[in-house]
């Protein structure tokens, strides 16, 4: 079955870039968008951006120039850089696959989320 | 910019059907399906409503979902303990980026 794990440092110091991995095992790689979300404590769910397996991408325009996401297909892998992190970017950030029909419907696998803290 | 705006609570007693709302505004959405996940406390969300009122399998036929216009709902009706949980009603814009509404929390009391 799909499964997807983020993997990357849970603690980043203001002013730096926070890098994020998502390794998927089981099913294919092609097909699909691959989804950052995440969700600061307490509070609700922020489309981050998400890859094509071709390597297009799409971001959140909240996130501006600081976000970036990569697909490595060999690798079974996409990531996360989000540069000039600061406190309000401390969240658990979700990897998860998003089913196509023609068209981007829902996500339909995730991973376990995890706990990125911004602080010096 | 597309948002759904949801209300931040919903509350009911076990066995009552309870409704939660989720209105779109902003520019416009994609394929006009909404989709519903419902987020359990500590874990990551799960799918619940896809399409509309689409029920993935293994969803307990408690819950449904309709769409009109610009507004749509989630119904839960025998409302159970495990039914409390966070809600959050999702779509995509005609840009193809993702937008969630802002999530309800339902408590059964």
């Amino acid at each position: 079955q799909v499964q997807l794990q983020e993997s990357g440092p849970g603690l980043v110091k203001p002013s730096e870039t926070l890098s994020l991995t998502c390794t998927v095992s089981g099913g294919s790689i092609n097909g699909f968008y691959w989804s950052w979300i995440r969700q600061p404590p307490g509070m609700g769910l922020h489309w981050i951006g998400h890859v094509y397996y071709t390597g297009s991408t799409n971001y959140n325009p909240s996130l501006g120039r600081r976000v970036a996401i990569s697909m490595d297909t060999s690798k079974r892998q996409f990531s996360l850089n989000l540069s000039s992190v600061t406190a309000a970017d401390t969240a658990v950030y979700f990897c998860a696959r998003v089913s196509l029909s023609g068209y981007p419907e829902y996500y339909d696998h995730w991973g376990q989320g995890t706990l990125v803290i911004v602080a010096s | 910019q597309s948002v759904l705006t949801q209300p931040p609570s919903a509350s009911g007693t076990p066995g009552q059907r309870v409704t939660i709302s989720c209105s779109a505004s902003g520019s416009n959405f994609g394929n006009n399906y909404v989709y519903w996940y419902q987020q359990l406390p500590g874990a990551a969300p799960k799918l619940v409503i896809y399409r509309n009122s689409q029920r993935p399998s293994g969803v307990p036929d408690r819950f449904s979902g309709s769409k009109s216009g610009t507004s749509a709902s989630l119904a839960i009706s025998g409302l159970r303990s495990e039914d409390e949980a966070n809600y959050y009603c999702a779509a995509w814009d005609d840009s193809l980026r993702g937008v969630f509404g802002g999530g309800t929390k339902l408590t059964v009391l």
